[in-house]
């Protein structure tokens, strides 16, 4: 059982094109984030977000914690934005689950 | 650059060595957390450190331990390596201002273990 659930788990979009990446958790969380993982493999936190919503620059991250949801909204997307984005959750007791992560590929 | 540093970047050994994995954290952030990503598990928790005590664990086995020491800076020790064990892990430091709360964590750019 998968305590942090995303989808979908690959997508290719054209540049330009608004995209959405969903996450689900089971678990009760202290705060949710937001990671992209580039092909050389560093890791950046994106957002750390507890509730409500969150913006920076073309990235948009919201979270609905009665749902147990949270979604990251890409707009105008650039092929600069291809990567990997993984959710993860961290729960009461500071320990953290993640996602499998969404590979994103924007094409020119 | 997120300021946090690991060393080394690359390291290969055999199987039933043991190896030891070093994190610095940004200036000032107190806190110190250890992740495993590998091609079939994806990233997971390992354990968290906070000025110097233990925060958290998450999947770390027996075989692994990790302490951080006055200056911050953290090691991640791997005993009795299996091929499993074959992955990237990566630090993250946190909590600039001080206190035991979840924050914004900034990643080092990992080391790369291959158990041969």
């Amino acid at each position: 059982k998968n305590e942090v659930e995303q989808s979908p788990q690959n997508l290719t979009a054209q540049e330009g094109e608004f995209i959405t990446i969903n996450c689900s958790y089971s678990v009760g969380i202290s705060a949710l984030h937001w990671l992209q993982q580039h092909p050389g493999g560093g890791i950046v936190s994106l957002f750390m977000l507890s509730s409500g919503k969150k913006k920076h620059g073309r990235l948009i991250a919201t979270i609905n914690i009665q749902e147990k949801h949270s979604s990251l909204h890409i707009t105008a997307s650039h092929p600069r934005d291809s990567a990997v984005y993984i959710c993860a959750v961290a729960n009461t007791g500071n320990q953290f689950y993640f996602g499998t992560g969404t590979s994103l590929t924007v094409i020119p | 650059d997120s300021g946090v540093t690991q060393t080394p970047k690359h390291l290969i050994t055999a199987t039933g060595q043991r190896v030891t994995l070093r994190c610095s954290p940004r200036s000032g952030d107190l806190s110190v957390y250890w992740y495993q990503q590998s091609l079939d598990q994806g990233l997971q928790f390992l354990i968290q450190y906070y000025n110097g005590e233990e925060r958290a664990k998450g999947n770390i086995l027996e075989r692994f331990s990790a302490q951080q020491f006055p200056d911050l800076h953290s090691e991640l020790n791997l005993s009795s390596l299996e091929l499993g064990d074959s992955a990237l892990y990566f630090c993250a430091s946190s909590v600039r201002a001080g206190g035991p709360r979840v924050e914004t964590q900034y990643f080092g750019p990992g080391t790369r273990l291959l158990v041969l």
